[in-house]
């Protein structure tokens, strides 16, 4: 069964850092994009970024640039999203998600939530 | 930058079929993939390159795309269906989400 399992919920400070994972097991984790979304509360989703973990190649949305680090661990099939500094307004849940079928994304991380507060 | 456009919302009697538009300057020349969402969990694959659905996703979910419009079709509604629904493009390199859609059964 192809699976994505992220990292747990997180509760942190305005200006700490945050690294969150996301590993994939039951595919070929380098053969495949692996792609960052975040869900503010109660609103829709947007795209962050991906990255093609077989030779690290990134992109990022226009929005997300130089905001977030996409990165990935090919040797165990694992991708991660961090921040240097964050922000109240990065509280939000993450979701990472497999570029597959088509290039639809399938399927998802049970998303990690992000809380940051003073 | 590429814009996708979703009502807020959309409700349907049970048992009836729901229509959930997607709409974007010459959307039909693009793969147009749609996602349900229920409360509290991650979003789910239901309709990927327009037409085609996953394993395990009911034949009641059938997509077109065509000119500047996409559908999801939802026949035979049932109180399980409520969920938001997105749909989503790659335009350049970008994926691009719609806003989301809420679907309500009556």
């Amino acid at each position: 069964e192809v699976q994505l399992v992220q990292s747990g919920a997180e509760v942190k400070k305005p200006g700490e850092s945050l690294k969150i994972s996301c590993k994939g097991s039951g595919y070929s984790f380098t053969s495949y994009w692996i792609g960052w979304v975040r869900q503010m509360p109660g609103k829709g989703l947007e795209w962050m970024g991906i990255i093609y973990p077989g030779d690290s190649d990134t992109r990022y949305s226009p929005s997300f640039q130089g905001q977030v680090t996409i990165s990935a661990d090919k040797s165990i099939s694992t991708a991660y999203l961090q921040w240097s500094s964050l922000k109240a307004s990065d509280t939000a849940m993450y979701y990472c998600a497999r570029r597959g079928f088509g290039e639809s994304f399938d399927p998802w991380g049970q998303g990690t939530l992000v809380t940051v507060s003073s | 930058s590429y814009e996708v456009t979703q009502p807020l919302s959309v409700s349907v009697a049970l048992g009836q079929t729901a229509r959930i538009t997607c709409g974007g300057n010459y959307i039909g020349s693009k793969n147009v993939h749609w996602y349900q969402q229920k409360p509290g969990q991650a979003p789910v694959l239901v309709i990927y390159r327009d037409i085609n659905r996953p394993s395990g996703i009911p034949e009641r979910f059938s997509g077109s795309n065509s000119g500047n419009t996409a559908t999801l079709t939802i026949s035979r509604a049932q109180a399980g269906d409520e969920a938001d629904y997105y749909c989503q493009v790659w335009d350049s390199s970008t994926a691009v989400f719609g806003g989301g859609t809420k679907l309500t059964v009556l």
